[in-house]
């Protein structure tokens, strides 16, 4: 069976420092992949998505970006937090086959 | 563009009391629509889905019917436990990425 990881599940980092959230996916082969963020009160952002090795599309401009080094790899970077970039980050991964997104159980963000 | 408008919360209900959370949609051709859950500190977890216009997606005694005359797909369940709080994300799935709506948040008291 697919399952999804994300790590790590809770972070605090000062402001200007950088960070890494990595996601990979387990079971299926060419998933595309997602990363959203849900800040507090506030519905969900798509922030990047992945159809394939090195392809990268992103939906807001900011000071994140994303990088998929391996088929079932997603990371999600910046090289220097602001406050605003506090919030609940949500991989996810889909296939033609599940149609719908499966979600990994997310990494809270608190930059001070 | 896709977007999905659903009711704004929090929606609060007693025990065994009966729940309806709104959604309505615009998108271009015929998108897949989906109702997510999340509970506290966790992800998100798909509840149902509904791939065509009339279907009616149904999980753990939650329905939504795909109304394209009414763009709508309204979250439904006849009696809401305790359990069941949490919030509720409608969303719809157009050619590759799924627009979500804002959330409602959902309370039962016992």
């Amino acid at each position: 069976s697919q399952t999804i990881h994300q790590w790590p599940a809770t972070l605090v980092q000062p402001v200007g420092s950088p960070l890494s959230l990595e996601c990979t996916v387990e079971g299926t082969s060419n998933p595309n992949l997602y990363w959203y963020r849900q800040a507090a009160g506030r519905g969900l952002q798509l922030l990047f998505y992945s159809v394939g090795i090195g392809q990268i599309s992103s939906e807001v401009p900011q000071n994140l970006s994303a990088s998929r080094p391996q088929d079932r790899q997603f990371i999600l970077s910046s090289k220097k937090l602001l406050l605003s970039d506090s919030g609940f980050y949500l991989c996810a991964w889909s296939s033609e086959r599940n149609y719908g997104y499966t979600f990994g159980s997310g990494t809270r963000l608190t930059v001070v | 563009g896709n977007s999905v408008t659903q009711m704004e919360g929090p929606v609060t209900l007693s025990e065994e009391a009966f729940l309806t959370i709104n959604c309505t949609y615009t998108a271009t051709g015929y998108p897949s629509l989906f109702w997510y859950v999340q509970y506290p500190g966790e992800g998100l977890q798909l509840l149902l889905k509904a791939t065509k216009a009339d279907d009616k997606g149904s999980n753990k005694g939650f329905e939504a019917t795909y109304r394209k005359e009414t763009t709508s797909f309204h979250l439904e369940k006849g009696s809401v436990q305790v359990s069941d709080s949490a919030v509720y994300f409608c969303a719809l799935r157009g050619y590759s990425t799924l627009t979500f709506g804002k959330g409602t948040m959902l309370l039962v008291s016992p």
